[in-house]
């Protein structure tokens, strides 16, 4: 199947830095990519979907300013956690979709990056 | 606004069982469900339903939809340990050029030996 990777897997930051985090569709291009946040024992939450080119769009109460989401090619799209506090601390995960337009297509998941904020 | 139940949210059983899991929805403008196996990290792929009546199996694995009912059932035969894990159903959703994935809060499915 088609692969996500995701980078860095596990990363511990101190309060008030910034964090990037990257996801790459390896063998196929990417028209939307979405990111989701998981917090222990709890279901992934959809932060934003990210379309190549445009604006990526939050879902209600993810605040765009402080998760900013860059989808500068088919293949690479970053979330970037600004000024981090420990309550940040999730694990994020990517997913790609090869459908377009109508096409449904499959979604695959990068491995997730584990963010611990202290 | 778009829902999907789980049940049950938890399982416990012995290897060689067979388990169901069970996934309810509402979703408007559906498209497909997906499900997927969560172990430690990022979830992986199981099934895409997108045809009522139709099942699909894998292996031990198989899913059937209804799109009458707004249901899908996963169900596990002869279960083994390597199973445990929690099982995600997800409705999504195209508009356009928009495509949502809306998730259930998930199955943990423990299988002892």
């Amino acid at each position: 199947g088609a692969v996500v990777s995701q980078h860095p897997s596990r990363v511990i930051c101190k309060s008030g830095t910034s964090v990037k985090i990257e996801c790459r569709s390896l063998d196929f291009q990417a028209t939307t990519m979405f990111w989701y946040r998981q917090f222990p024992k709890q279901s992934l939450m959809l932060m934003a979907t990210s379309n190549e080119g445009s604006k990526a769009t939050y879902e209600q109460g993810v605040e765009k300013d402080k998760f900013l989401i860059n989808h500068a090619s088919l293949t690479l799209s970053t979330l970037t956690v600004t000024s981090a506090h420990p309550e940040d601390s999730s694990f994020y995960i990517c997913s790609a979709r090869t459908g377009q337009g109508n096409w449904v297509g499959e979604l695959f998941f990068g491995e997730g990056s584990r963010l611990t904020v202290l | 606004e778009d829902k999907v139940v789980q049940s049950p949210l938890s399982l416990v059983v012995h290897e060689g069982d067979t388990v169901t899991l069970n996934c309810s929805y509402e979703v408007t403008n559906f498209r497909s469900l997906l499900w997927y196996k969560q172990e430690k990290k990022a979830p992986t792929f199981l099934f895409m339903l997108t045809s009522s009546g139709i099942e699909k199996k894998s292996g031990r694995l198989s899913s059937i939809l209804d799109k009458k009912e707004l249901f899908s059932i996963l169900n596990i035969t002869a279960t083994q340990t390597g199973d445990s894990a929690v099982y995600l159903c997800a409705g999504t959703v195209i508009g356009g050029s928009n495509y949502k994935l809306t998730f259930g809060k998930g199955t943990l499915l423990t299988v002892n030996p």
